[in-house]
């Protein structure tokens, strides 16, 4: 089954313009987490919003989560060059050490 | 702040050869997974461990892989005889705590060409 999925696939946008990731899956969560990764690169974690918060800041980025829509968007306000990379919502389950769930990523290019 | 290493960064081999990829997790970590992700597709999940362990383990995950943590500090991926679908780029991670509770971290991944 198809936890996460991103959309759009692909997202263009000038800098300092605002873009934003949506995130949809499928079955309960204990958790959401939001990665970058940049082209052939490593994945870096953004931020981790848990099932019982509904919304959380970290400099330029919001992320959303709303349990009844099953769906997380991720907000990154005044875009840079800098920004370009795919950006992936992984979700983990309810309990133990079950692993994250991958969706297939957003290409987004923010360009100068 | 501590990360994740992997080495080597790209690994080639022949098919049907051994390949040993290794992984130095973050120090106080108590949990360890492997990761791979084919080229333009998703990042799948491997193994899991814990305690000396295989907690979970993945379809893909079949008799060819198997993993250890030699020592305090290292844990390794072996992939006993490659094929050419095995190519892909391969992220360990790390987390101090159970993966429902906490953050996986990952390392900056190997990506292995298998010919």
């Amino acid at each position: 089954s198809q936890q996460g999925e991103e959309d759009p696939q692909a997202l263009s946008i000038q800098e300092g313009e605002n873009a934003t990731m949506n995130c949809s899956y499928k079955t309960s969560i204990n958790n959401l987490q939001w990665y970058r990764q940049n082209s052939g690169r490593g994945l870096v974690h953004l931020i981790l919003i848990r099932s019982n918060e509904r919304e959380k800041h970290s400099g330029r980025l919001r992320v959303t989560l709303d349990t009844s829509k099953k769906s997380s968007s991720l907000l990154i306000t005044a875009s840079r060059a800098a920004d370009t990379a795919s950006y992936f919502c992984a979700t983990a389950l309810n309990s133990g050490n079950t692993p994250l769930v991958f969706g297939k990523g957003t290409r987004l290019s923010v360009i100068a | 702040e501590p990360e994740v290493t992997q080495t080597p960064s790209h690994q080639v081999t022949q098919m049907g050869q051994e390949v040993i990829l290794r992984c130095v997790p973050i120090s106080n970590h108590l949990y360890f997974y492997w990761y791979r992700q084919i080229l333009g597709q998703k990042v799948e999940f491997l193994v899991s461990f814990y305690n000396n362990e295989i907690s979970e383990k993945s379809e893909i995950f079949d008799d060819q892989f198997s993993v250890e943590r030699p020592d305090g500090s290292n844990f390794t991926l072996k992939i006993r005889s490659t094929k050419l679908e095995d190519s892909a780029m391969y992220f360990c991670a790390s987390s101090p705590g159970l993966a429902f509770a906490d953050t996986q971290y990952f390392g900056p991944g190997t990506r292995l060409t298998v010919l």
